[in-house]
C-alpha cells in the first residue's frame, strides 16, 4: 500500500529538548515536504526536498532543520523547541514538484 | 504576500444535494490549482487538480471550475454523501514555484 508514515503521532515535550519527527514514504517519490497546520492559517510549508541531499526552505523554516540522506526518509528536526512550535505537522511526498501529494497522518506536537 | 482564501468557512448541506465550495486567489501568476479533502484526524487527500489552460475539469462526482478573470476556483460535489463531510482546501502554485500555497479551508458538514 502506498503511504507516507510519520512518527510519532502525538508528542508532548518541554522547551529546549531536541526532538525529531520521522517521515518515510514507500512510493519512490523524489519530492518531499513538511507542513505545519495551525487554526485559521491552513497549511504552511516548512521545508522541502527535491531529491536526496537537496533541501530548501519553505515559508516558515525558522526553528526547524531537515535532512534527506535517503530517498524514502525526510526527518524534521527541532533543535530547541519552543511553545510557538506547538502545532499539527504533516509530511508529504509527490512524484513531481507540484501535483498530487500524498500526506502522512500527521504529528500533533505540544511544547510546554 | 499573496493569499489564497475561501468565501465560506463552513457549509452544511443535506445528503443527496450538491455542494459548492468556493476559493478566491490573488496571485494572477498562479497556473495550477488543487483541491484537497481533510477528514478528522487524517492528512489531506488529493481530490482533483486543474491547470490554468482549462476552465473545467471533472472527476468522479466532483467538478472543479476555474475562472481566471475573477481569480476564482470552485469545487462542486454531486449528490453529497455523509462521507464527504470534511475540511476542503484549495491550493495554488505558479510555474517554477517550489511549493503550494494553501487556503484556510472550508468545513463541509453533510446532514443525513
Amino acid at each position: 500500500e502506498a503511504q507516507v508514515t510519520q512518527n510519532p503521532r502525538y508528542l508532548i515535550t518541554v522547551t529546549g529538548k531536541k526532538l525529531t519527527v520521522t517521515c518515510s514514504q514507500n512510493m519512490n517519490h523524489e519530492y518531499m515536504s513538511w507542513y505545519r497546520q495551525d487554526p485559521g492559517l491552513g497549511l504552511r510549508q516548512i521545508y522541502y526536498s527535491m531529491n536526496v541531499e537537496v533541501t530548501d526552505k519553505g515559508d516558515v523554516p525558522e526553528g526547524y532543520k531537515v535532512s534527506r540522506k535517503e530517498k524514502r526518509n525526510f526527518p524534521l528536526i527541532l533543535e530547541s523547541p519552543s511553545p510557538n512550535q506547538t502545532s499539527l505537522y504533516f509530511c508529504a511526498s509527490s512524484r513531481r514538484q507540484i501535483g498530487e501529494a500524498f500526506f502522512g497522518q500527521g504529528t500533533r506536537l505540544t511544547v510546554v | 504576500g499573496e493569499s489564497v482564501g475561501l468565501h465560506l468557512p463552513t457549509l452544511s448541506v443535506q445528503e443527496g444535494d450538491n455542494s459548492i465550495i468556493n476559493c478566491a486567489y490573488s496571485n494572477s501568476a498562479s497556473d495550477y490549482f488543487i483541491w484537497y479533502k481533510q477528514e478528522s484526524g487524517k492528512g489531506p487527500q488529493f481530490i482533483i487538480d486543474i491547470r490554468s489552460n482549462m476552465d473545467k475539469r471533472q472527476g468522479q462526482r466532483v467538478t472543479v471550475l476555474l475562472n481566471k478573470t475573477v481569480k476564482h476556483l470552485s469545487l462542486q460535489i454531486a449528490a453529497t454523501q455523509p462521507g464527504d463531510s470534511a475540511v476542503y482546501f484549495c491550493a495554488e502554485t505558479s510555474g517554477g514555484a517550489n511549493n503550494l500555497f494553501f487556503g484556510t479551508g472550508t468545513r463541509l458538514t453533510v446532514i443525513p
